[in-house]
């Protein structure tokens, strides 16, 4: 069974600084890892995917990915009120054509 | 873009009652799927479907039910509403294939009360 885990929080820190989002995963041989965001009471929405080790940027959001010690994070600069949220992470399922495997999220606030 | 639509937002419904809960994807998908959400208990599988008339059962699939019978259309069906089954459901679907997970695109949920 693959696990996927993320520390709840709550995690907050003030506008304008970097928060940092972190999630392992039990299988070594997983290749595709996503970041969902979702507000309350509202579904998830996809912000990022990584395949490759290494980092991704997309605005401000980096996601960073490393393999070796099963590890994926987002990071967020120049954090602002409206980030806070709770952040799914969701990493490839078992096999082929299988559902992905979702973190319980871990909750950031914002603080202004 | 993808749009994922649920039948309804909030629903109220009885004990013992039938529910059904529809989910329609614009986007040609082969994959949909339904989860329900709790707090303190994340996201949990209730069912997949890979193809029209095809299901696999998830992680909770005890009291529910499900029906494919076009590739937009994913229905989940509660046979008899018990109040353990007040959630937040939500549908999702994604593209499928052997290469792997695809990204799975969210509707906007729908917040069952059963009383």
């Amino acid at each position: 069974q693959k696990e996927v885990e993320q520390n709840s929080g709550p995690l907050s820190v003030p506008e304008g600084a970097i928060a940092s989002l972190n999630c392992t995963y039990s299988d070594r041989v997983s290749q595709s890892f996503f970041w969902y965001r979702q507000y309350s009471g509202k579904s998830p929405e996809l912000i990022m995917s990584i395949y490759s080790n290494g980092d991704k940027e997309d605005g401000r959001f980096t996601a960073q990915l490393n393999k070796a010690s099963q590890y994926v994070s987002l990071l967020i600069r120049d954090s602002q009120p409206s980030d806070s949220a709770t952040y799914l992470c969701a990493v490839e399922g078992v096999s082929g054509n299988t559902p992905l495997v979702f973190g319980k999220g871990t909750r950031l606030s914002v603080i202004a | 873009d993808v749009k994922v639509t649920q039948s309804s937002r909030y629903l109220v419904k009885r004990t013992g009652e039938k529910v059904f809960l529809e989910c329609v994807q614009d986007m040609d998908h082969e994959n949909m799927f339904w989860y329900r959400q709790d707090p303190g208990l994340g996201l949990r599988l209730i069912y997949f479907s890979y193809d029209v008339k095809m299901k696999e059962k998830g992680d909770i699939p005890e009291g529910y039910s499900v029906s494919r019978e076009k590739k937009e259309r994913f229905s989940l069906i509660l046979e008899s509403a018990s109040t353990n089954q007040t959630s937040m459901y939500l549908c999702a679907s994604s593209i499928g294939g052997a290469g792997g997970s695809y990204e799975q695109y969210f509707g906007p949920g729908t917040r069952l009360t059963v009383t």
